[in-house]
């Protein structure tokens, strides 16, 4: 059983409008992170999140990106102004002391 | 800040080939370093969690060492596949188990 489930595998938006990305994980982590791969790019870090805050975050983590635990269990990745550059993969992880990260499946993200 | 620097950028080489690449990284305060492998749209697989100087460790053709003393890590593939193609992604892990990842390595094996 995989323990990051991410909704929805596949999201289709239109520029400027607004999506949220969900990372479900099973079991209670400490630290959370968001990363995304565009079509034939590197992976890039966007943010990682611990202790219920943003520990740390990239120069593409913007102000029109923002993550939050809503509910103590789901994670959330937040575009507020999607762009056609902010069409890529993202992909959840999540990590407790000592572990490897565990990535989930991924949201395929397609801004029109 | 830490910076983790991986080198080559990318990669291409023949089916059958072996190959390395690098991963270099502050040495100070070390606790442990990642190896995963991340195909294009799928999940990226841990690979490795190496954490005392000159551990080396296996996964079938893969293999990987580790230096904490002058901060490198070295990955390994023997007789490269085209199954083998992905971005091999490095991380180092702190106190606090945060991950710093270096930019990978994009392998592209040819048939």
């Amino acid at each position: 059983e995989p323990e990051v489930t991410q909704t929805p595998s596949h999201q289709v938006t239109q520029m400027g409008q607004e999506v949220i990305l969900r990372c479900v994980p099973i079991s209670n982590h400490l630290y959370f992170y968001w990363y995304r791969q565009i079509l034939g790019q590197k992976v890039e870090f966007l943010v990682s999140f611990y202790n219920n805050e943003i520990s740390e975050k990239s120069e593409i983590f913007d102000d029109q990106f923002s993550v939050e635990r809503p509910d103590g269990s789901n994670f959330t990745l937040k575009i507020r102004s999607t762009k056609l550059e902010d069409s890529a993969m993202y992909f959840c992880a999540i990590t407790a002391v000592g572990s490897p990260l565990h990535f989930g499946n991924g949201t395929r993200l397609t801004v029109t | 800040i830490l910076n983790v620097e991986q080198s080559p950028q990318s990669l291409h080489v023949q089916e059958g080939d072996s190959t390395n690449f690098t991963c270099s990284f502050p040495s100070s305060n070390f606790y442990a370093l990642h190896w995963y492998r991340w195909e294009t749209a799928k999940s990226p697989e841990a690979l490795f969690v190496m954490t005392l100087n000159g551990d080396e460790k296996k996964k079938g053709r893969i293999s990987a060492t580790l230096n904490t003393k002058e901060g490198y890590s070295y990955l390994y593939i023997k007789g490269s596949q085209p199954e083998d193609s992905a971005t091999y992604l490095c991380a180092r892990g702190g106190a606090t188990n945060k991950l710093i990842f270096g930019t990978g390595t994009l392998l592209a094996v040819q048939p």
